[in-house]
């Protein structure tokens, strides 16, 4: 599984975009690239998910550059709510062996 | 709604005496995941089933067992617990095919 590494801890202020960039060196063909957020106390919740180039849905957008060795999800308009820690994983988890390895993760503070 | 479901959400056991956190899934994924996530880190895969297979990861300490009786639960067993067991234990599923785990709100372990 590629490893990698996300900034520890970012802050911000409501009503701004936040953008969270994640490098993976050492991804693989198949490996696809995956946001969890976890707020305090809770599960981690599936964000976006992507290949390549980029990716949007209704909560998030991904960005992947050509090379794929990293990716940026960015936030539009964070509010107090976004505050929680952000996961980026790679990996093709799709098989029998498709499994989650979580790094460290970002903590976003959202500040008013 | 279709989710994971984890009883109790919260449990005190005292040092030694074993202890069972169980987990349910009304999603019907093939693939069910144990997680141990202690404070101010990221989850760290316990083991996972893939159907009725099961899978250990490396470092799992033989102190955790698993059981799924069937498509829908999932039980984690800690035969002795130790006051580094305290942490909160994640369920998550997936479905075969897909990408997206699926988590549950998670039990919250004291050892007392």
């Amino acid at each position: 599984l590629a490893k990698t590494t996300q900034p520890i801890s970012m802050d911000s202020y409501e009503g701004q975009e936040v953008n969270i960039t994640c490098s993976h060196n050492n991804i693989a063909t198949n490996d696809y690239i995956t946001w969890y957020q976890q707020f305090p106390s809770q599960g981690p919740r599936f964000i976006i998910q992507g290949y390549k180039t980029k990716v949007t849905n209704e909560v998030a957008s991904l960005f992947i550059p050509a090379d794929r060795k990293s990716s940026t999800l960015s936030l539009p308009r964070v509010s107090l709510s976004d505050t929680a820690v952000y996961y980026c994983l790679v990996g093709d988890y799709r098989g029998s062996q498709g499994n989650l390895i979580f790094g460290k993760g970002t903590k976003l503070s959202v500040k008013p | 709604d279709a989710m994971v479901i984890q009883n109790p959400r919260y449990q005190v056991t005292q040092f030694g005496k074993p202890v069972t956190l169980s987990c349910s899934q009304t999603l019907n994924h093939n693939v069910m995941y144990w997680y141990q996530q202690k404070s101010s880190q990221a989850p760290k895969l316990l083991f996972h089933y893939y159907d009725k297979d099961f899978n250990n990861e490396a470092d799992t300490p033989d102190n955790f067992q698993s059981r799924r009786p069937n498509t829908s639960f999932c039980f984690l067993d800690i035969r002795s617990p130790g006051l580094g067991d305290a942490a909160m234990y994640l369920c998550a599923t997936r479905g075969q095919g897909n990408y997206e785990q699926y988590f549950g709100p998670g039990t919250r372990l004291t050892v007392t």
